[in-house]
C-alpha cells in the first residue's frame, strides 16, 4: 500500500462544473495536508493546506479533511480551462518525525474542457 | 519575499560527469528540502536541512549524491558520476517550521545523455 494514494486520472470535467479530487493516506497520525497544482514542465505550486477535520474554503477551492477515514479531497468550483493541470496531494506524516518532509501522491491530472 | 530560486533551470550532461545544483530558499525559512520528480510521479523526498544541519537523507540518496547548506543559507546538491537514471526534475523547497507550508523553487531539469 502506498503511503499517499491518488487516482492518476485523467479526470475530465466541462467548464463551469465542480471538479472533485481525492487522496487517501496510510499514517493515521498525520497532521498536515497540502494540495499542490503542477502545470506541465513546471514546479508544484501550493494552492491549499488544511490541518483540522472539516472543510476549508479559499475562493473556488475547498479542501476537505476526514482524519477518521484518512482521506483528504479538493473541490474546484466553476472549473476553468486554466485549471487543467496535475494536482498533487502531499502529507506531512506523523512518522516523519520532526523533519516536516512531505510524502506525495502520484498526482491526478485534471482536464477542463471548454 | 522573492521565493525559492534554483539554478540552473536545465542541465544536460554526459554520463559519468559531475553536476551541481544550487537552491536559494526564502530568506527567513530555516528548513530546506530537496526532492526528485520523474515523469508521471509525485516528488520524492531526498534530504532535509534545518539551518546548516543535514538531519535526514532518503535511501534514494546514494553515495554519489551529496548535499550541503553552509551557514544555513543556500544549499547545493551534487551528483557525481551521473547515470541515465539520474535524469529527473530536482526540486528544492523551504518552509518556516514543521508542518508549515513548503514552497518550491522552479526546479532544475537534469538530462543525462
Amino acid at each position: 500500500q502506498k503511503e499517499v494514494e491518488q487516482n492518476s486520472g485523467p479526470l475530465s470535467v466541462p467548464e463551469g462544473a465542480i471538479a472533485s479530487l481525492n487522496c487517501t493516506y496510510s499514517d493515521r497520525g498525520s497532521q498536515s495536508f497540502f494540495w499542490y497544482r503542477q502545470y506541465s514542465g513546471k514546479s508544484p505550486e501550493l494552492i491549499m493546506f488544511i490541518y483540522s477535520n472539516g472543510d476549508k474554503e479559499d475562493g473556488r477551492f475547498t479542501a476537505q479533511l476526514n482524519k477518521a477515514s484518512q482521506y483528504v479531497s479538493l473541490l474546484i468550483r466553476d472549473s476553468q480551462p486554466s485549471d487543467s493541470a496535475t494536482y498533487l496531494c502531499a502529507v506531512n506524516m506523523f512518522g516523519s518525525g520532526n523533519t516536516g518532509k512531505l510524502i506525495f501522491g502520484q498526482g491526478t491530472t485534471l482536464q477542463v474542457k471548454p | 519575499d522573492t521565493g525559492v530560486s534554483q539554478n540552473p533551470r536545465h542541465k544536460i550532461t554526459k554520463r559519468g560527469q559531475n553536476v551541481t545544483f544550487r537552491c536559494d530558499p526564502i530568506s527567513e525559512h530555516n528548513r530546506l528540502y530537496w526532492y526528485r520528480q520523474t515523469l508521471g510521479q509525485g516528488p520524492e523526498f531526498l534530504t532535509y536541512f534545518q539551518n546548516e544541519a543535514q538531519l535526514e537523507k532518503s535511501r534514494l540518496l546514494s553515495d554519489r549524491f551529496s548535499a550541503e547548506r553552509p551557514k544555513g543559507s543556500f544549499s547545493t546538491l551534487e551528483i557525481q558520476r551521473t547515470e541515465q537514471g539520474d535524469s529527473a526534475m530536482y526540486l528544492c523547497a523551504s518552509s518556516l517550521e514543521q508542518g508549515a507550508r513548503a514552497f518550491f523553487g522552479q526546479g532544475t531539469r537534469l538530462t543525462v545523455v
